[in-house]
């Protein structure tokens, strides 16, 4: 079982509030990602990283940010959070793969955002 | 409650039976490919994976086809059970400027009927 943890679960906030949601994992990965996921749909990227102080802007733009300050951590915060933005959120990590080519991943349980 | 899957396709399935779900990717440089199962209000979770040099590999009850043809993936699910329930993606993953990206596809909803 993946040892990566998402907090909180579920939030429900009013417009204009800065919110951070938080990733953590405990294997070491150096990979990190948030996807963004409304219900019944795919997953999409919106940021990653590939290690300490590193951070790229994913497939889906976004108007969060994200830090990558220690290699277990991986905060996303959205300033000033709008009904927009109501959606479910998921990170996951995955190690180096090298030339092997796998990138599995694996994922927290998500944070179900709502934004009024 | 939570109102999900109206966009998903929906493969519905009697217990004990077969069930094959189909995806279909769209870059002919993805190297590797990946079947995840989400459950409801919890993250995607691994079930197999499998590399474009290989046509067919197997599971625990799973078994993942690979078409490179076509582009085509499927995953098969023997003698289904209640607690397969969820809808399951399939991911693949190619290398793309310096970075290797996981692009997930659109989902498809299973329902096990008991």
């Amino acid at each position: 079982e993946a040892d990566i943890y998402q907090t909180p679960r579920y939030l429900v906030i009013g417009t204009g509030k800065k919110i951070t949601l938080e990733c953590s994992q405990t294997m070491g990965h150096d990979k990190m990602y948030w996807y963004q996921q409304d219900p019944g749909m795919e997953l999409h990227l919106i940021h990653y990283s590939y290690g300490v102080n590193s951070t790229e802007k994913g497939d889906l733009s976004s108007e969060s940010t994200v830090s990558r300050i220690r290699t277990e951590h991986f905060p996303l915060t959205l300033e000033s959070a709008r009904p927009s933005h109501t959606s479910q959120y998921l990170c996951a990590s995955s190690p180096l793969t090298g030339t092997s080519g796998r990138n599995e991943q694996f994922f927290g349980p998500g944070t179900r955002l709502t934004v009024l | 409650g939570e109102s999900v899957g109206l966009h998903l396709p929906t493969l519905s399935v009697q217990e004990g039976d077969n069930s094959i779900i189909n995806c279909a990717y769209s870059n002919s440089a993805s190297d590797y490919f990946i079947w995840y199962k989400q459950e409801s209000g919890k993250g995607p979770q691994f079930i197999i994976d499998i590399r474009s040099n290989m046509d067919k590999r197997q599971g625990q009850r799973v078994t993942v086809l690979l078409n490179k043809t076509v582009k085509h993936l499927s995953l098969q699910i023997a003698a289904t059970q209640p607690g397969d329930s969820a809808v399951y993606f399939c991911a693949e993953n190619y290398q793309d400027t310096g970075r290797r990206a996981l692009t997930f596809g659109s989902g498809t909803r299973l329902q096990v009927q008991p």
